[in-house]
């Protein structure tokens, strides 16, 4: 079964420009979440989109946007890019059908604002 | 805000060492959880744990749900050099609470082995 993927594995963009990122959850998922993870620190919540809504956004301004589409998949958008943007973006996904949420994660898009 | 405290932040051990972590919360979760992530790479789900108490083994990684719902450690026996990453305690609050399908994630143990 493949696992979650995400393209591309790294984009360079420069302050300003707007960036595209994208994912691809497990088959029979049909929750997607996306998480910043700042060189060295943690990961930080952004949003979780189910069943093609948005269900809940993390503390991020609102040039993080995203939408999920029929399928399943998911994308990030990021506008107006600042140099502290640059980060590890994770994509997860999870069956919601369930009463538990394990999440597994996609490798990661490498996002660096130069 | 929910908030993880995930200690130590940082272990060099022997190769062969035993190694213990844990993370804690000032609130309760239904869910916890251990991943670990190797540079570069998305964190790999390593332990799932769904009830107060519950103990559970996956090799050498053991890892405990604590019975206040507000704490959980994992344990790696008998430590090998691909045992080296960071570790990430998540946990996932009860459904009546606003957001909960979200995993709120500890800072991470980063693991380092001396062969």
């Amino acid at each position: 079964e493949a696992g979650v993927t995400q393209s591309p594995t790294h984009l360079i963009k420069t302050r300003g420009q707007q960036a595209t990122l994208r994912c691809s959850p497990i088959s029979g998922h049909t929750s997607v979440y996306w998480y910043q993870q700042a060189l060295g620190l943690g990961l930080q919540f952004l949003l979780w989109y189910d069943e093609g809504e948005e269900r809940n956004r993390g503390n991020f301004p609102p040039r993080f946007s995203g939408r999920q589409f029929p399928n399943y998949s998911s994308e990030l958008n990021v506008n107006a890019l600042e140099l502290e943007d640059s980060a590890l973006y994770l994509c997860a996904s999870s069956f919601r059908g369930g009463s538990y949420n394990e999440q597994f994660f996609g490798p990661g898009t490498r996002l660096t604002v130069l | 805000g929910q908030q993880l405290n995930q200690s130590p932040q940082s272990m060099f051990i022997q190769e062969g060492e035993d190694v213990s972590m844990n993370c804690t919360s000032s609130s309760i979760f239904n869910t916890w959880l251990w991943y670990k992530q190797d540079p570069g790479e998305g964190p790999v789900l390593l332990i799932a744990l769904y009830k107060a108490g519950e103990l559970t083994s996956n090799g050498r990684l053991t890892a405990q749900f604590g019975i206040t719902r507000k704490d959980s450690f994992l344990n790696i026996s008998a430590s090998i050099p691909s045992d080296v990453g960071i570790y990430f305690c998540a946990g996932q609050a009860p459904k009546l609470i606003q957001g909960a399908q979200k995993l709120v994630f500890g800072q991470g143990t980063r693991l380092t082995i001396n062969p």
